[in-house]
């Protein structure tokens, strides 16, 4: 099955700096790549997806690159701001599959 | 946006006692539902994947008795805990999705369960 592995698990960065995390998947034959915003006690809501018929995506100030041959995709959030403050999860979903397998997350904090 | 709404949001019961936790689909058909269950400070965990008038399809380690999911319409799941026990307190979120648009998975509020 799908294996995500996703990093750093803890990021504190100074509000106004960017901050990029990263995911790596095993496999290839996966094509779609949410990405999933989950404040404290809260559901996670989908901030932005990517599929792998683009190699970049970008909304505001957040985007989504994705590398298939190195089987990775990374999320960057420029201009941090102190509500930006969550944890972050990526996942995958491999073709003609059913289920999401999501990354193990990661913590994020802006310092105003 | 597609909304999915999750009831109870908290619930406290004794040992031994069973538990239904209800997911709606609000504004779409969900053809396909999703179970998760989340420690603290720990991603979300796959318990089981629910097609609308099939069985549940569970997870590894995930134990079918106990956790009964039943996907009767294409906008209700509902899992039960069965005899629940302290260990099985977490929080347990839904998800749907919705067939006719496509890959995305948009999640419940949540269930916080408590077991005394």
């Amino acid at each position: 099955g799908e294996n995500v592995e996703q990093h750093p698990s803890t990021l504190s960065v100074q509000e106004g700096d960017s901050a990029v995390i990263k995911c790596t998947y095993s496999d290839s034959a996966s094509n779609y790549f949410p990405w999933y915003k989950q404040e404290l006690g809260k559901r996670p809501q989908l901030i932005i997806d990517i599929r792998s018929n683009v190699g970049e995506k970008k909304d505001q100030r957040i985007a989504v690159t994705l590398n298939k041959t190195a089987k990775h995709f990374s999320l960057h959030i420029t201009e941090t701001q102190p509500e930006d403050s969550a944890v972050y999860f990526c996942a995958a979903l491999g073709r003609g599959y059913q289920k999401v397998t999501f990354g193990t997350g990661t913590k994020l904090q802006v310092i105003p | 946006g597609a909304v999915v709404s999750q009831h109870p949001s908290r619930v406290i019961c004794k040992s031994g006692t069973s538990v239904k936790i209800e997911c709606r689909s609000l504004d779409f058909q969900a053809t396909t539902m999703f179970w998760y269950r989340q420690f603290p400070k720990k991603s979300l965990m796959l318990m089981a994947t629910s097609n609308e008038g099939s069985k549940a399809t569970y997870e590894q380690g995930v134990e079918k008795d106990k956790f009964l999911i039943n996907h009767a319409s294409l906008t209700l799941s509902t899992l039960t805990v069965t005899s629940a026990h302290p260990e099985d307190s977490s929080f347990y979120i839904c998800s749907a999705r919705d067939g006719l648009v496509g890959d995305t998975q948009y999640f419940g509020p949540g269930t916080r369960l408590t077991v005394l």
